[in-house]
């Protein structure tokens, strides 16, 4: 069945480095990649997005990339800061179906 | 403009009983859709409704069932309770076909204990 694999499920940084999440989906009907952010007993948080007919966007500090013929995707962060420290998810959309990754535990240490 | 709302935020219940829980959308928004969030598996998709239709659903078994009603607001129902039933359940709405956007917004989720 579709699945969604995320690495690495633990990301640990020093304040002002950079983090990248990378993801990995099977099912080609997806076609809508969306990251979310959850903090300790909040609703996940839409952060950025990217449609299948688009390769990188970028918002700020965040930036996702996607290479659909490898089916992957990933989520870059420049300049962590404590704040964003915080569970993140990323998900694959298609046929009104969204499939999320096991998702990866980032510790921004100041 | 009002985010998700869910009802109830909290609820324990016992083995074998079965449970209704509450989603209503952003206005506007015409799809809903249902997770359920488990520090074991993750956020794991349940089903997906729109125009008070089931468009898919995900593998579980069939005492997880859901509608939706004309004003879009939706319901899941699980019947027969069992201990791995216990969750956070969050619902997600969205905008529909026909808009070009496929944003999801989360509501802030049920918390099920079953006992």
């Amino acid at each position: 069945g579709e699945n969604v694999e995320q690495h690495p499920s633990t990301l640990s940084v020093q304040e002002g480095d950079s983090a990248v999440i990378k993801c990995t989906y099977s099912d080609s009907a997806s076609n809508y990649f969306p990251w979310y952010k959850q903090e300790l007993g909040k609703r996940p948080q839409l952060i950025i997005d990217i449609r299948s007919n688009v390769g990188e966007k970028k918002d700020q500090r965040i930036a996702v990339t996607l290479n659909k013929t490898a089916k992957h995707f990933s989520l870059h962060i420049t300049e962590t800061q404590p704040e964003d420290s915080a569970v993140y998810f990323c998900a694959g959309t298609g046929g009104f179906k969204t499939i999320f990754g096991a998702g990866t535990r980032l510790f921004v240490k100041a | 403009k009002a985010g998700v709302t869910q009802t109830p935020r909290y609820l324990i219940k016992t083995r074998g009983q079965q449970v209704t829980l509450s989603c209503s959308p952003i206005s506007g928004h015409r799809s809903v859709s249902w997770y359920q969030q488990t520090p074991g598996q993750g956020l794991q998709f349940l089903f997906e409704y729109f125009s008070e239709t089931q468009r898919n659903k995900g593998n579980f078994p069939g005492r997880f069932s859901g509608r939706q009603f004309s004003n879009s607001r939706s319901e899941m129902n699980v019947s027969t309770l069992e201990l791995g039933d216990s969750a956070l359940y969050l619902c997600a709405s969205s905008l529909g076909p026909g808009t070009e956007s496929y944003e999801q917004y989360f509501g802030p989720g049920t918390r099920l204990t079953v006992t």
